[in-house]
């Protein structure tokens, strides 16, 4: 069974730092890209990075550009991010998502529970 | 930066067809995906690449693709529809981005 669980959520001053992790187990986790998506309270989805599965291509948001880190481990089966110069409007659930590409499926097709990030003074 | 534009909301009494839009400049060269999303839930995948279903999804939802718009069907909603509908796609930069989310209404 796939499972992607995140860790390192909490609340944080503005200005802090945070690193969220995600424990991926079910699948061959060194074969996908993945992917931090993020949801402010009461609001839409927002893609926020995402990485290839050997770190070769990385991507980012505009909003967290130069800001957010995101890294990976395939030894250990996990994906982070890290998180800094932390700003009101990144206060949200960040989910880590699987980016499966094939003949019969493709898209973000497993998403963990998400952990509460809170920047606040 | 890249936007894809959905309606708010939506609302059709069960049975009906529900139709959910979602417009975008590069929708004609990059596929779209649609996801559910219930309170207090991660996102579901319900179509990949513009009209694909992943197993599982019900015949019920379909999606077509015309131009710069793609298009999010449900047949015979029911009221266990009723959710947040999210177009998802990319731009050329190879950048993700979401559609601003619809809800949809089971009157």
């Amino acid at each position: 069974e796939v499972q992607l669980v995140e860790s390192g959520g909490g609340l944080v001053k503005p200005g802090g730092s945070l690193r969220l992790s995600c424990a991926a187990s079910g699948f061959t986790f060194s074969s996908y890209s993945m992917n931090w998506v993020r949801q402010a309270p009461g609001k839409g989805l927002e893609w926020v990075s995402s990485i290839s599965s050997s770190s070769s291509y990385i991507y980012y948001a505009d909003s967290v550009k130069g800001r957010f880190t995101i890294s990976r481990d395939n030894a250990k089966n996990s994906l982070y991010l890290q998180m800094n110069s932390l700003r009101a409007e990144d206060t949200a659930v960040y989910y880590c998502a699987r980016w499966t590409v094939g003949a019969t499926q493709e898209g973000f097709d497993y998403w963990g529970q998400g952990t509460l990030v809170t920047v606040s003074s | 930066s890249y936007e894809l534009t959905q309606p708010p909301s939506v609302s059709v009494s069960p049975g009906q067809t529900a139709r959910i839009t979602c417009s975008g400049d590069a929708l004609p060269k990059q596929y779209a995906y649609w996801y559910q999303q219930k309170p207090g839930q991660a996102p579901v995948l319900v179509i990949y690449k513009d009209s694909e279903r992943p197993s599982g999804i019900p015949e019920r939802f379909s999606g077509s693709s015309s131009g710069t718009t793609v298009t999010l069907t449900i047949s015979g909603v029911q009221a266990e529809d009723e959710a947040d509908y999210y177009c998802q796609s990319a731009d050329s930069s190879g950048t993700l981005v979401f559609g601003g989310g619809t809800k949809l209404t089971v009157l």
